[in-house]
């Protein structure tokens, strides 16, 4: 069965250090997702593209976030700095299109000290 | 604007007791659907969807959801639910050109 990648799944640091987070889509899948989960605010989309092409990131705090994907295998998610409140579990989906199930990978875990 | 509801945070059922768990939208046009499980530490599965067509659809481990337009529901069911199926459970509706958007999730309790 195909399916997304994260990695790393689980990371911890200290505030204030760069975090990258990678995923790896599926093979035909034109659109990828940024999802962030905490207990508090529950599943909330943070980016989104559409064949490598951002559409939405309004869901990311623009200070500090930034979402790319440098090619159609590799989707990231990086935190500079990081703060305390970002700790969460982010999760990456690919689909074949917007309206199409997502497919969610594992989730990376990130705790910042 | 489009949202998405699940009424229920929490339910608990007994082992081997029916389960209906609830979802509704607004916006009026006509939407795609989905139900999603989460179990603890993992990414969210797909349950089953709805495009069009037959408004009772089959999904894995054996759920069942309806689509009611009249009610602007989806909700999900199970005759017999299992210790296992205990996770949270998400609503997801999808309109043409758009996101999906989802609900808050339902975590669902199983009582032996």
């Amino acid at each position: 069965d195909a399916r997304v990648t994260q990695t790393p799944r689980h990371k911890v640091t200290e505030m204030g250090q760069e975090v990258t987070m990678r995923c790896q889509p599926i093979l035909g899948h034109n659109t990828v997702f940024w999802y962030r989960q905490t207990m508090m605010q529950g599943l909330e989309l943070l980016a989104y593209f559409r064949n490598r092409a951002p559409l939405d990131d309004s869901g990311m705090p623009k200070d500090r976030f930034s979402a790319e994907m440098p090619d159609a295998t590799l989707a990231t998610l990086k935190i500079q700095p990081s703060e305390p409140r970002d700790s969460a579990v982010y999760f990456c989906a690919s689909g074949p299109s917007l309206n199409q199930p997502q497919h969610f990978g594992d989730g990376t875990r990130l705790s910042i000290l | 604007a489009q949202s998405v509801t699940q009424p229920d945070i929490h339910i608990t059922v007994s082992e081997g007791a029916s389960l209906e768990l609830r979802c509704n939208y607004s916006y009026g046009a006509t939407p795609y659907l989905f139900w999603y499980v989460q179990s603890p530490g993992q990414g969210l599965q797909l349950l089953l969807k709805y495009f069009s067509g037959d408004t009772l659809v089959q999904g894995i481990k054996g759920f069942e959801a309806e689509f009611k337009r009249s009610q602007s529901s989806f909700n999900l069911r199970k005759p017999s639910v299992h210790w296992s199926d205990a996770a949270e459970y998400f609503c997801a509706v999808g309109w043409r050109g758009n996101k999906l958007v989802f609900g808050a999730g339902t975590i669902l309790r199983v009582k032996s």
